[in-house]
């Protein structure tokens, strides 16, 4: 089977640094995305993984080991608007791309 | 933005009933995918569109059916709706960017809460 973990939820406060883990178990493996999505919204796309190492977008990290099935995003200086859900996705080779996704880590940022 | 509309936004229907939802997409986009989304399970594809008349199954398939006729076009009919597909659906579409070192990133739209009563 295709299995994705991540913590259910994490709690941080504002200007704190939080990290979200994600493991993996999927039949090939193309990259890791990483989506957001506020209660209400649909996810938006905030960063990829195709190779091993971090990429950095302002205040958003995330790092792939693709030798440990292993990465995870990295959320600096907190703000409350970061209190959402976050899902690591898997690309995983078919006739198209297709992404198998997390359950979601849901963050709450307290003031 | 991706321009990606989704319709109905909001829908109550009774088991039994057959049920439409349609995407719509301005950018002409080749990929389109239907996912459902439901507390505990994250996003799950149901099915997927590489083109007119060029669609494959997803993950949770059964019960449901697709067709597109036209490239901005991507519709999801619940063939005789149950209460288990009382969900949020999303729309989406894949392009390769930048942001993504040229892989394929997914595009949502709005999204369809659909009730079944």
């Amino acid at each position: 089977g295709q299995s994705l973990e991540q913590p259910s939820e994490v709690t941080a406060v504002e200007g704190a640094i939080v990290q979200i883990n994600c493991t993996y178990q999927t039949s090939g493996f193309y990259g890791l995305s990483w989506y957001q999505q506020h209660d209400g919204g649909a996810p938006t796309f905030l960063s990829y993984n195709g190779l091993d190492g971090l990429e950095e977008t302002g205040r958003f990290s995330s790092f792939l080991s693709r030798s440990d099935s292993y990465g995870y995003l990295l959320l600096q200086e907190l703000q409350m608007k970061d209190s959402a859900s976050y899902f690591c996705a898997v690309r995983v080779p078919y006739n198209t791309d297709k992404l198998i996704f997390g359950t979601g880590t849901r963050l709450q940022v307290f003031p | 933005d991706a321009g990606i509309t989704q319709s109905p936004r909001h829908k109550v229907t009774e088991t039994g009933t057959p049920v439409t939802l349609r995407c719509h997409q301005t950018e002409n986009h080749r990929y389109m995918y239907w996912y459902r989304q439901d507390p505990g399970h994250g996003l799950r594809l149901i099915h997927y569109s590489y083109g007119v008349k060029d669609t494959d199954k997803g993950e949770v398939s059964d019960g449901y059916s697709v067709s597109r006729s036209k490239t901005e076009d991507f519709l999801l009919t619940l063939e005789s709706a149950t209460s288990s597909q009382t969900s949020v659906y999303f729309c989406a579409i894949s392009e390769r960017g930048p942001l993504s070192g040229g892989a394929e990133t997914q595009y949502f739209g709005p999204g369809t809460r659909l009730l079944v009563l």
